[in-house]
């Protein structure tokens, strides 16, 4: 079975600061890929990053950055430099077998 | 690059009436889309899988009747919630990815549907 699991429902930061979102997973698959997407208050869902599991290097996209331990099937989001845009839903995924499995979400509150 | 257009973005009904959303991907073909149904302060429910010229994949307790889905080009899938009741009443979210392993889902704005 396919499970992801976020354990953090809300989290807070001041602004300008660090934080780092958890998501652990579940699959018996050694290829398969990882997700984080954002949902702010409008709805739409953005893709914030992708990692390959095949790539043990971090993948990186401008403020965001993972922390992708395959050992341990954890796949942490590290944002810095929060600002308030970045206020919004935060879901991880996790894509095999042409399905996407998303975890049950982060809400993320940047305070100024 | 890889934008999906969802329509409409709100739309109120009457119970019994049917109601129909469409999906479609303005800047690449997709062979498979995904319905999604969010509750409020929840996560992404998959209702179903859009297959391009076959038959959808429903998820265990979608009702295949309720929600019927046409995926009739590689651009375009519909979503006809028919004989709409209040319980129906959600957000429903579309997405499509271009059909290359890995390739991310790219998803539609949504759609406010309430039935009264």
């Amino acid at each position: 079975a396919q499970t992801v699991t976020q354990s953090q429902p809300e989290m807070s930061v001041q602004e300008a600061e660090t934080v780092t979102l958890s998501c652990t997973y579940d699959t018996s698959e050694n290829n398969y890929y990882l997700f984080w997407y954002k949902q702010p208050p409008s709805r739409q869902m953005i893709l914030v990053i992708r990692q390959e599991a095949y790539k043990q290097q971090n993948a990186t996209e401008n403020r965001f950055s993972v922390n992708f331990q395959k050992a341990a099937k954890s796949f942490s989001l590290k944002i810095s430099d929060s600002q308030l845009g970045d206020t919004a839903m935060y879901f991880c995924a996790l894509y095999n077998f042409n399905k996407f499995y998303f975890g049950s979400g982060t809400k993320l509150n940047v305070k100024p | 690059g890889a934008v999906v257009s969802q329509h409409p973005s709100r739309v109120i009904c009457k119970s019994g009436t049917s109601v129909k959303i469409e999906c479609r991907s303005l800047d690449f073909q997709a062979t498979t889309m995904f319905w999604y149904r969010q509750f409020p302060k929840q996560s992404l429910m998959l209702m179903a899988t859009s297959n391009e010229g076959s038959k959808a994949t429903y998820e265990q307790g979608v009702e295949k009747d309720k929600f019927l889905i046409n995926h009739a080009s590689l651009t375009l899938s519909t979503l006809t919630v028919t004989s709409a009741h209040p319980e129906d009443s959600s957000f429903y979210i579309c997405s499509a990815r271009v059909d290359s392993f890995g390739s991310p889902l790219h998803f539609g704005n949504g759609t406010r549907l309430t039935v009264t």
